[in-house]
């Protein structure tokens, strides 16, 4: 069985700190995806990263692939209050509709 | 594009009673899947389909049975509800022409209260 394991599971900082959440697992996937989700909302998609040691930059965030595709990494660059939300990391298993999620890292940024 | 819709939004059932959670969605995506999030926990599969006719198991399917009849339908039933299937119940919907997997588009959700 493939898991996901996301740490922190629960971080509260100050406006315009630095953070990193981790996404790590033991089996190899075909890519990971993050997402966000804000309170009563369904998770949206932020990134995709599908080779190994691949950086992809969103404005203010940094998502990077492990060069074993077994873990990834979401930086936030002098967070705001508006980053506040549930972040999760899903790894693909080569089926369209099949995702295994991480159990999630709650952010509060508060101003 | 109304996206991916869900009803209801929240939902009281008493222990045993069995209902059918909808989910539909606009944009002729053929992949559809059915989540469970519980606190600490993340985003659970239940049962997905790759097509109208074609469903399978996720990871936590025990209760639940699905049925794709249509490409823009996917609902969810449960059979006999327990309190352990208090949740917030996810529908998504997904395309892709690359290699999956694919950008999963989520409903607003079902808050689920069992007593």
């Amino acid at each position: 069985t493939q898991l996901l394991e996301q740490s922190p599971q629960f971080l509260s900082i100050q406006e315009g700190e630095n953070l990193t959440v981790y996404c790590n697992s033991s089996s190899v996937f075909s890519s990971l995806q993050w997402y966000r989700q804000e309170p009563g909302e369904g998770p949206v998609l932020l990134v995709t990263v599908v080779t190994g040691g691949e950086v992809k930059k969103l404005k203010r965030l940094t998502f990077q692939f492990g060069d074993a595709r077994k873990d990834s990494s979401l930086h936030i660059t002098a967070a705001q209050p508006g980053d506040t939300g549930l972040y999760l990391c899903a790894g693909g298993d080569n089926q369209g509709g099949k995702l295994i999620f991480g159990q999630g890292t709650e952010l509060s940024v508060k101003p | 594009n109304a996206g991916v819709t869900q009803t209801p939004k929240f939902q009281v059932l008493k222990t045993g009673q069995s209902m059918t959670l909808q989910c539909a969605q606009d944009m002729n995506h053929e992949y559809m899947s059915w989540y469970r999030q519980d606190p600490g926990m993340g985003l659970r599969l239940i049962h997905y389909s790759v097509g109208a006719g074609i469903t399978d198991q996720g990871e936590v399917p025990n209760g639940y049975n699905v049925s794709r009849s249509t490409t823009e339908d996917f609902p969810l039933r449960l059979l006999s509800a327990a309190p352990s299937q208090t949740s917030v119940y996810f529908c998504a919907s997904s395309y892709g022409t690359a290699p999956p997997p694919y950008e999963q588009y989520f409903g607003p959700g079902t808050r689920l209260t069992v007593t």
